[in-house]
Protein backbone atom coordinates (compact mmCIF):
# COMPACT_ATOMS: atom_id res chain seq x y z
CA UNK A 1 0.00 0.00 0.00
CA UNK A 2 1.22 3.77 -1.46
CA UNK A 3 2.07 5.67 1.73
CA UNK A 4 0.93 9.58 2.09
CA UNK A 5 2.24 11.54 -0.47
CA UNK A 6 3.33 15.14 -0.61
CA UNK A 7 3.96 17.68 -3.49
CA UNK A 8 5.73 19.07 -3.99
CA UNK A 9 8.87 18.23 -1.72
CA UNK A 10 10.91 21.32 -2.13
CA UNK A 11 9.29 25.05 -2.58
CA UNK A 12 11.51 28.09 -2.82
CA UNK A 13 8.89 31.59 -2.42
CA UNK A 14 9.74 35.17 -1.73
CA UNK A 15 8.06 37.02 1.04
CA UNK A 16 4.98 38.70 0.75
CA UNK A 17 3.75 35.52 -1.73
CA UNK A 18 1.29 32.42 -1.24
CA UNK A 19 1.98 28.99 -1.95
CA UNK A 20 -0.26 25.63 -1.99
CA UNK A 21 0.90 21.98 -0.57
CA UNK A 22 -0.52 19.00 -1.43
CA UNK A 23 -1.41 16.14 0.24
CA UNK A 24 -2.40 12.25 -0.80
CA UNK A 25 -2.91 10.45 2.01
CA UNK A 26 -2.79 6.45 2.42
CA UNK A 27 -5.97 4.80 0.30
CA UNK A 28 -9.23 4.36 2.59
CA UNK A 29 -7.61 7.22 4.71
CA UNK A 30 -10.27 9.48 5.66
CA UNK A 31 -8.47 12.11 7.93
CA UNK A 32 -5.76 14.68 7.26
CA UNK A 33 -3.71 16.49 9.65
CA UNK A 34 -0.99 19.20 9.07
CA UNK A 35 1.87 20.09 10.86
CA UNK A 36 4.90 22.46 10.94
CA UNK A 37 8.62 21.78 11.66
CA UNK A 38 10.69 24.21 12.29
CA UNK A 39 14.26 24.03 14.38
CA UNK A 40 13.11 26.52 16.92
CA UNK A 41 9.65 25.20 17.12
CA UNK A 42 9.89 21.53 16.98
CA UNK A 43 6.37 19.62 15.15
CA UNK A 44 3.11 22.04 16.11
CA UNK A 45 -0.48 20.96 15.02
CA UNK A 46 -2.27 22.97 12.38
CA UNK A 47 -5.27 21.64 11.24
CA UNK A 48 -6.91 18.51 11.10
CA UNK A 49 -9.59 17.53 8.02
CA UNK A 50 -12.20 14.82 7.85
CA UNK A 51 -14.70 14.22 5.52
CA UNK A 52 -14.16 17.66 3.85
CA UNK A 53 -14.75 19.02 7.12
CA UNK A 54 -12.17 21.20 9.27
CA UNK A 55 -12.19 19.13 12.20
CA UNK A 56 -9.33 20.51 14.47
CA UNK A 57 -7.59 24.11 14.30
CA UNK A 58 -4.12 24.82 15.98
CA UNK A 59 -2.87 27.96 17.27
CA UNK A 60 -1.88 29.77 14.09
CA UNK A 61 -2.91 32.74 12.35
CA UNK A 62 -5.44 33.06 9.59
CA UNK A 63 -3.01 33.23 6.86
CA UNK A 64 -2.62 29.68 7.45
CA UNK A 65 -6.12 27.43 5.57
CA UNK A 66 -6.97 24.47 4.49
CA UNK A 67 -8.96 22.00 2.40
CA UNK A 68 -10.28 18.56 2.19
CA UNK A 69 -11.15 17.19 -1.64
CA UNK A 70 -14.24 14.49 -1.75
CA UNK A 71 -11.53 11.68 -2.14
CA UNK A 72 -9.62 13.00 0.93
CA UNK A 73 -6.40 14.74 -0.79
CA UNK A 74 -5.80 17.54 0.75
CA UNK A 75 -4.10 20.87 0.70
CA UNK A 76 -3.31 23.70 2.65
CA UNK A 77 -2.77 27.04 1.37
CA UNK A 78 -0.02 29.58 3.21
CA UNK A 79 -1.04 33.79 2.40
CA UNK A 80 0.85 36.87 2.48
CA UNK A 81 4.36 34.23 3.27
CA UNK A 82 6.78 35.45 6.08
CA UNK A 83 10.10 34.46 6.54
CA UNK A 84 9.53 32.81 9.65
CA UNK A 85 7.04 30.24 7.52
CA UNK A 86 10.10 28.58 6.41
CA UNK A 87 9.65 25.03 7.76
CA UNK A 88 8.87 21.48 7.09
CA UNK A 89 5.11 21.17 6.26
CA UNK A 90 4.02 17.71 7.02
CA UNK A 91 1.03 15.75 5.90
CA UNK A 92 -0.55 13.10 8.06
CA UNK A 93 -3.30 11.17 7.22
CA UNK A 94 -5.59 8.38 10.05
CA UNK A 95 -7.95 5.91 9.00
CA UNK A 96 -10.83 6.94 11.00
CA UNK A 97 -14.36 5.51 10.65
CA UNK A 98 -16.28 8.49 11.52
CA UNK A 99 -16.52 6.83 15.35
CA UNK A 100 -12.91 5.08 15.94
CA UNK A 101 -9.65 6.94 15.04
CA UNK A 102 -6.25 5.36 14.85
CA UNK A 103 -2.66 6.14 14.48
CA UNK A 104 -1.32 9.30 12.05
CA UNK A 105 1.29 8.03 9.61
CA UNK A 106 3.19 10.54 7.84
CA UNK A 107 4.41 12.04 4.53
CA UNK A 108 8.02 12.94 3.68
CA UNK A 109 6.90 16.86 3.86
CA UNK A 110 7.31 19.35 1.74
CA UNK A 111 10.13 21.71 2.61
CA UNK A 112 9.35 25.66 1.94
CA UNK A 113 11.76 28.16 1.90
CA UNK A 114 10.75 31.92 2.39
CA UNK A 115 13.59 34.42 0.95
CA UNK B 1 -3.26 23.17 26.24
CA UNK B 2 -1.14 19.99 26.36
CA UNK B 3 2.81 20.62 27.21
CA UNK B 4 4.68 17.39 27.08
CA UNK B 5 8.03 18.15 27.34
CA UNK B 6 11.05 15.70 26.60
CA UNK B 7 14.31 14.38 28.08
CA UNK B 8 17.44 14.21 27.26
CA UNK B 9 17.79 15.93 24.17
CA UNK B 10 20.69 14.15 22.69
CA UNK B 11 21.37 10.56 23.56
CA UNK B 12 24.52 8.61 23.09
CA UNK B 13 25.49 4.82 23.28
CA UNK B 14 27.09 2.32 22.20
CA UNK B 15 26.35 -0.61 19.74
CA UNK B 16 24.14 -3.56 22.17
CA UNK B 17 23.76 -1.09 24.92
CA UNK B 18 20.11 0.06 25.71
CA UNK B 19 18.44 3.60 25.26
CA UNK B 20 15.65 4.82 27.01
CA UNK B 21 13.50 8.32 26.19
CA UNK B 22 11.78 9.94 28.83
CA UNK B 23 8.36 12.13 28.41
CA UNK B 24 5.88 14.07 30.91
CA UNK B 25 2.66 15.43 29.69
CA UNK B 26 0.25 18.00 31.35
CA UNK B 27 -3.29 17.44 30.23
CA UNK B 28 -4.63 14.34 32.41
CA UNK B 29 -7.41 13.83 29.77
CA UNK B 30 -4.93 12.90 27.16
CA UNK B 31 -5.12 8.99 26.17
CA UNK B 32 -2.91 8.27 23.38
CA UNK B 33 0.77 8.34 23.46
CA UNK B 34 3.01 7.65 19.82
CA UNK B 35 6.12 7.81 19.16
CA UNK B 36 8.02 8.93 16.10
CA UNK B 37 11.14 8.15 14.81
CA UNK B 38 12.95 10.69 11.66
CA UNK B 39 15.67 10.07 10.19
CA UNK B 40 17.29 12.69 8.21
CA UNK B 41 15.05 14.10 5.19
CA UNK B 42 11.82 11.82 5.96
CA UNK B 43 8.90 12.49 7.80
CA UNK B 44 8.06 11.11 11.31
CA UNK B 45 7.81 6.95 11.51
CA UNK B 46 5.44 5.67 14.28
CA UNK B 47 7.61 3.00 15.82
CA UNK B 48 5.13 2.36 18.67
CA UNK B 49 1.94 3.64 20.91
CA UNK B 50 0.52 3.12 24.18
CA UNK B 51 -2.71 3.82 25.08
CA UNK B 52 -4.14 4.85 28.64
CA UNK B 53 -5.55 2.03 29.52
CA UNK B 54 -2.33 0.24 29.22
CA UNK B 55 0.92 0.36 31.43
CA UNK B 56 3.44 -1.28 28.98
CA UNK B 57 3.84 -2.60 25.21
CA UNK B 58 7.16 -4.18 23.72
CA UNK B 59 7.41 -4.54 20.24
CA UNK B 60 10.51 -7.01 19.47
CA UNK B 61 13.59 -4.20 20.87
CA UNK B 62 11.45 -1.16 21.68
CA UNK B 63 9.10 -0.72 24.69
CA UNK B 64 6.96 1.99 25.79
CA UNK B 65 5.82 2.35 29.69
CA UNK B 66 3.41 4.32 30.76
CA UNK B 67 2.64 5.83 34.21
CA UNK B 68 -1.02 8.30 33.99
CA UNK B 69 -0.74 9.47 37.76
CA UNK B 70 2.82 10.87 37.08
CA UNK B 71 1.55 11.81 33.78
CA UNK B 72 4.98 10.41 32.24
CA UNK B 73 5.53 7.88 29.46
CA UNK B 74 9.36 6.85 28.38
CA UNK B 75 10.37 4.88 25.33
CA UNK B 76 13.16 1.67 25.67
CA UNK B 77 15.26 0.50 23.22
CA UNK B 78 17.23 -2.41 23.77
CA UNK B 79 20.41 -4.01 21.82
CA UNK B 80 20.36 -0.61 20.04
CA UNK B 81 22.02 -0.84 16.31
CA UNK B 82 23.51 2.07 14.05
CA UNK B 83 20.66 1.65 11.91
CA UNK B 84 18.52 3.35 15.44
CA UNK B 85 20.16 6.30 15.31
CA UNK B 86 17.85 9.17 14.51
CA UNK B 87 15.94 11.86 16.25
CA UNK B 88 13.17 10.52 18.25
CA UNK B 89 9.86 12.19 19.54
CA UNK B 90 6.94 11.48 21.93
CA UNK B 91 3.91 12.79 21.71
CA UNK B 92 0.29 12.64 23.76
CA UNK B 93 -3.39 13.14 22.54
CA UNK B 94 -6.57 12.74 23.71
CA UNK B 95 -7.13 10.51 20.78
CA UNK B 96 -4.99 8.78 18.50
CA UNK B 97 -6.72 10.61 15.40
CA UNK B 98 -6.99 14.19 17.35
CA UNK B 99 -4.07 16.57 16.77
CA UNK B 100 -0.64 15.31 18.27
CA UNK B 101 1.04 17.45 20.68
CA UNK B 102 4.86 16.69 20.61
CA UNK B 103 7.86 16.89 22.48
CA UNK B 104 11.16 18.37 21.54
CA UNK B 105 12.42 15.40 20.10
CA UNK B 106 15.65 13.72 21.48
CA UNK B 107 18.71 13.26 18.87
CA UNK B 108 20.00 9.47 19.76
CA UNK B 109 23.30 8.38 18.03
CA UNK B 110 24.27 4.65 18.59
CA UNK B 111 28.11 4.59 17.30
Amino acid sequence: KAGVTQTPRYLIKTRGQQVTLSCSPISGHRSVSWYQQTPGQGLQFLFEYFSETQRNKGNFPGRFSGRQFSNSRSEMNVSTLELGDSALYLCASSLDTGGVSYEQYFGPGTRLTVT
Amino acid sequence: GENVEQHPSTLSVQEGDSAVIKCTYSDSASNYFPWYKQELGKGPQLIIDIRSNVGEKKDQRIAVTLNKTAKHFSLHITETQPEDSAVYFCAASLNSGYALNFGKGTSLLVT
